[in-house]
Parts: C-alpha cells; structure tokens; sequence
C-alpha cells in the first residue's frame, strides 16, 4: 500500500510569511505526528494528532500549529516565518495510539527555506 | 528521557556485519532501545526496538547488555543501500521522538 505524503516537496518563504504543509497518512492509519529537523536540533517532536484531536505536543511557539481532517490527513501551519524555521518538516503515521508498541512510518519531509 | 551516545561515523566493507554501538547508562526501567535510520533525503525509517531481550527481525538485530546499559545493532549483511544515519534512541513508548546526530554508516565495495 502507498506510504506517506507530504506536499509540496521544497518551499521557499519569506521572514514574516506563513506556510501550510501537507501530511497523508498511509491508508487506515489514524495516528499523525509532526517533527522538525535541523542539523543543529536533530529530530524534534511538534504534535500528534489523533482521530482529529491533538493528543500531544512538543517544545514549540504557538506559530506553529496543526489539525487533522476526518480521512486522517493533517496539515501543519506556520504563521510568522522566522529564518529559524528553515528545516525540513517530517510527517509519520502510525495505526494506534499512546503507549504501545506502535512503529511510526515517517513520509520523504518538506524542506522548507526562510529567505 | 536517557541520553544516548553513538559513535559519528563508521565504514563497513559490503557483504560484511556492520556492528552499531550505543550507550545508554541512564536508561530506566521502562524505556525501550529503539533504532531508527535516514538514508539522505528521505524520512527516517523504524529498524527495530527492544526491551531487554534480544531482537531479530528481516532487517537487523539488536542486542542489548543484561545491565540494559548499552546495546548494538548488527546489520548482517551489509549492502551500498545500507549507507544511512543511523539513530539510537532510548524512550518510553509514546511518539515525542527525537534525535540526536547519530551514526552515519558507510557501505564501501
């Protein structure tokens, strides 16, 4: 079956622009989360969604926020683009939540450039 | 959450066992050694996780020390396509992973 999506690929904004990122997980899958990564940071957890709710949340400003739609796909948005933003932003779905031995199954990322 | 320390870098010859060490000595009782890995410029991919058992799977093994303070991963045979960043991590089961720099392996001919 298709793996994750993430739309579009490559971005390129400006400081003070926002940006909406794409995340289908794989089909029946009800489990979204959302990392950034940097060379700096490493992988850093966003938020998870869970059947149209978020479940949890990381360590970041509320410019960056999410939300998942009935058939499972989320978006994430970033208001106020600083150039620290640049990363690239990874989506994973997994079938269940919390606590269990779950795998996560993460999509290609969308590499985002603050200019 | 126990902090993990991997090597930077190794190389591994193809066809040979590349053996994946990580430390881990704060780990507590109820985190799981899990590894995952990114080949460049694709999304990290699960490998595999364990407790304090031992743990074979299609892709690797994992053998973790009875004090649960360190652990490696053997790919058995390794190929080119096994050339990655390889990523150990020590959490309890919930999805607020992270990553630190890793290992990048290199698979030579």
């Amino acid at each position: 079956k298709a793996g994750v999506t993430q739309t579009p690929r490559y971005l390129i904004k400006t400081r003070g622009q926002q940006v909406t990122l794409s995340c289908s997980p794989i089909s029946g899958h009800r489990s979204v989360s959302w990392y950034q990564q940097t060379p700096g940071q490493g992988l850093q957890f966003l938020f998870e969604y869970f059947s149209e709710t978020q479940r949890n949340k990381g360590n970041f400003p509320g410019r960056f926020s999410g939300r998942q739609f009935s058939n499972s796909r989320s978006e994430m948005n970033v208001s106020t683009l600083e150039l620290g933003d640049s990363a690239l932003y990874l989506c994973a779905s997994s079938s269940g939540f919390g606590g269990a031995l779950y795998e996560q199954y993460f999509g290609p990322g969308t590499r985002l450039t603050v200019t | 959450d126990a902090k993990t320390t991997q090597p930077t870098s190794m190389d591994c010859a193809e066809g040979r066992a590349a053996n994946l060490p990580c430390n881990h000595s704060t780990i507590s009782g109820n985190e799981y050694v899990y590894w995952y890995r990114q080949i460049h410029s694709q999304g990290p991919q699960y490998i595999i996780h364990g407790l304090k058992n031992n743990e074979t799977n299609e892709m690797a093994s994992l053998i973790i020390t009875e004090d649960r303070k360190s652990s490696t991963l053997i790919l058995p045979h390794a190929t080119l396509r096994d050339t990655a960043v390889y990523y150990c991590i020590v959490r309890v089961h919930d999805y607020k992973l992270s990553f630190g720099a890793g290992t990048t392996v290199t698979v030579r001919a």
